[in-house]
């Protein structure tokens, strides 16, 4: 079950630009995960970041999560023309092996 | 290099017919997963293992078989009972002891002919 939900499902902004997208999910997690897909490949996992932080970076990547609101951001600075691909959040609970994506954010940087 | 692959890129079926898609990994994972995205959409889990000779159904098992005889090796079968196979299917593998950080393969495109 589907347990991430990205919003929005679609941004647009110009190269230079800071692209944010959010992550709201249901039931407590041991973690949550960020990834990265281009069109028509697999999934690159970005960042992990677990549920007693609150904040993490990874070069121009900022996550945060709130585990009182249940939900996530992902902040891109800077963003660049090869940042254009959809974002997928994913839930993964204590003591399972499996992950819950969501629908994805479809990020699109124009030049 | 280490790495998961998937094979065929693109594959084309018939109305009735099983096809087999392959995933292979060399990264000394124990489990393995596959995963079906339909466009516009997120992962659905089909089926997943954690261990060789073992594997549990996901959220969408229905007309899709798999083995697990190897630990480098977890093919999924698309059957004739699964009614819209069309589809981007993606597996992956991870380090025991999750939810870990998952490594996908570049996926295989079937499509329904």
């Amino acid at each position: 079950s589907q347990q991430g939900e990205e919003d929005p499902q679609a941004l647009s902004i110009q190269e230079g630009e800071n692209a944010t997208m959010n992550c709201s999910y249901k039931t407590s997690i041991n973690n949550l995960q960020w990834y990265r897909q281009n069109s028509g490949r697999g999934l690159v996992h970005l960042i992990l970041i677990r549920s007693n932080e609150r904040e993490k970076h990874s070069g121009r990547l900022r996550v945060t999560l709130d585990t009182s609101k249940k939900s996530s951001s992902l902040l891109i600075t800077a963003s660049r023309a090869a940042d254009t691909a959809s974002y997928f959040c994913a839930c993964g609970r204590s003591n399972d092996y499996k992950l819950s994506f969501g629908a994805g954010t479809t990020v699109t940087v124009r030049a | 290099d280490g790495g998961i692959t998937q094979s065929p890129k693109y594959l084309f079926r018939k109305e009735g017919q099983n096809v087999t898609l392959s995933c292979e990994q060399n990264l000394n994972h124990d489990a393995m997963y596959w995963y079906r995205q339909d466009p516009g959409q997120g992962l659905r889990l089909i089926y997943y293992s954690q261990i060789v000779n073992d594997f549990q159904k996901g959220d969408i098992a229905e007309g899709y078989s798999v083995s697990r005889e190897k630990k480098e090796s977890f093919p999924l079968t698309v059957t004739s009972a699964q009614k819209n196979p069309t589809a981007f299917y993606l597996c992956a593998s991870t380090l025991a002891g999750g939810p870990n950080e998952q490594f996908f393969g570049p996926g295989t495109r079937l499509t329904v002919l």
